[in-house]
């Protein structure tokens, strides 16, 4: 069964690095998101794209965000200046048609733990 | 946005059925309900999803009543390895933007006991 897969599966870095997570999302999806999840809270939606635009973002996604779909396969996140409060797991997901079907089911990958220092 | 509300924990024993209840009072005309197990460490994965009555798969039912303001999750004997997070979704179409969010809310704890 395809699956989406994300790297690194942990990642450590200090305050104010950059940092880039990476997602292969299922080959015939359409669209891709990415969530977080801050240690025993909620799933946090973050950010939608479809046809190399983001199509919906939460007010968390700020300017020190971004994504990107530099080939075919991958996508990526990226955090410019990381905070302590960016520590979190990231999920990336992808789905065949988009949200914009309310019956659109999403396939998560299996997180990247970022740590802050 | 639609909102969800479920209780904050559930406790079973293994071979128990097990439901659980979420509440959706604004859902939309459109909105289907589509309801996501999270174990430890894990992203969320697709358990089941309805629009009305009821829906039966391999793994859960989900038995949703007329007037769709609310929808049962159903684990028939549930066994250790069902203990999870369980999240119930319904549309969120940001009508203004053209795009969609989708909001988890907390979830239902659900510890399975021997």
């Amino acid at each position: 069964e395809p699956e989406v897969t994300q790297t690194p599966s942990h990642q450590v870095t200090q305050m104010g690095q950059e940092v880039i997570l990476r997602c292969v999302p299922i080959s015939n999806h359409l669209y891709f998101y990415w969530y977080r999840q801050i240690l025993g809270q909620k799933v946090e939606f973050l950010v939608s794209f479809y046809n190399n635009e983001i199509s919906e973002k939460s007010e968390i996604f700020d300017d020190q965000f971004s994504v990107e779909r530099p080939d075919g396969s991958n996508f990526t996140l990226k955090i410019r200046s990381t905070k302590l409060e960016d520590s979190a797991m990231y999920f990336c997901a992808s789905s065949p048609y988009g949200t914009t079907s309310s019956t659109d089911t999403q396939y998560f990958g299996p997180g990247t733990r970022l740590t802050v220092l | 946005l639609a909102k969800t509300t479920q209780p904050i924990s559930m406790d079973s024993y293994e071979g128990q059925e097990v439901n659980i209840t979420c509440s959706h009072n604004n859902i939309a005309t459109n909105d289907y309900i589509t309801w996501y197990q999270q174990f430890p460490s894990q992203g969320p994965r697709f358990i089941i999803q309805g629009y009305k009555t009821k829906v039966t798969n391999e793994v859960a039912s989900l038995f949703i009543p007329a007037d769709r303001k609310s929808s049962t999750l159903s684990l028939p004997r549930v066994s250790l390895s069902d203990t999870a997070v369980y999240y119930c979704l319904v549309g969120d179409y940001e009508k203004d933007t053209g795009g969609f969010k989708t909001i988890f809310g907390a979830g239902t704890r659900l510890f399975v006991k021997a």
